[in-house]
């Protein structure tokens, strides 16, 4: 099992271009998560997705849209990048139960500059 | 309001000593809580969790306390060595399946 994967591992962009994240997990998990880590900081999550089909937004959604493309992949899109969007990425993924508990798992991160 | 802090922002520690990292919370309605280890470059490692139903769940060398009345979590390492260094970070779930992250504990290791 590769856990959970991101591409690209790094990415420079300039000001106003767009660009996809991708992420894709080989755990058979229903939920999806992408969070962003700037320095000194713990993580904070930017939209989730529960199951396949749905989206919603977490704590910094603005600047960003995602697709869950089916129960694999978790992408994130920027559409107009930002410098303050300069950050680490990080896609988790996790298997929700009945009882609301699910330990998330972690890909390695995107590093993302936006001059 | 939901958020998760930290009482130490660096812990330093000798080798072979226990280590002892620390977490407030404010929301007393969550009920499930996650200590994650991350190494330099990586991604965030799950170490070990704890429902609001419970005081204490120990691990392997690590053992994670919640104390409900005061609101905090603390995580205990024992016999600290040198692949332990790394920053910790506690997260709270919230609502639905949001976890809420606090701002992280950078413990290093003394030889």
């Amino acid at each position: 099992n590769a856990g959970v994967t991101q591409t690209p591992k790094f990415q420079v962009l300039k000001t106003g271009q767009s660009m996809t994240l991708q992420c894709a997990q080989d755990m058979n998990h229903n939920s999806m998560y992408w969070y962003r880590q700037d320095p000194g900081m713990g993580l904070r999550l930017i939209y989730y997705s529960a199951s396949e089909g749905t989206t919603d937004k977490g704590e910094v959604p603005n600047g960003y849209n995602v697709s869950r493309l089916n129960k694999r992949e978790f992408s994130l899109r920027l559409e107009s990048a930002a410098p303050s969007q300069t950050s680490v990425y990080f896609c988790a993924s996790s298997f929700i139960t009945g009882q609301g508990l699910g330990e998330q798992y972690f890909g390695p991160g995107t590093r993302l500059t936006v001059t | 309001g939901e958020s998760v802090g930290l009482h130490l922002p660096t812990l330093s520690v000798q080798e072979g000593d226990n280590s002892i990292i620390n977490c407030a919370y404010s929301n007393s309605a969550s009920d499930y809580f996650i200590w994650y280890k991350q190494e330099s470059g990586k991604g965030p490692q799950f170490i070990i969790d704890i429902r609001s139903n419970m005081d204490k769940r120990q691990g392997q060398r690590v053992t994670v306390l919640l104390n409900k009345t005061v609101k905090h979590l603390s995580l205990q390492i024992a016999a600290t060595q040198p692949g332990d260094s790394a920053v910790y970070f506690c997260a709270e779930k919230a609502r639905a399946q949001k976890l809420v992250f606090g701002q992280g504990t950078r413990l290093t290791i003394n030889p």
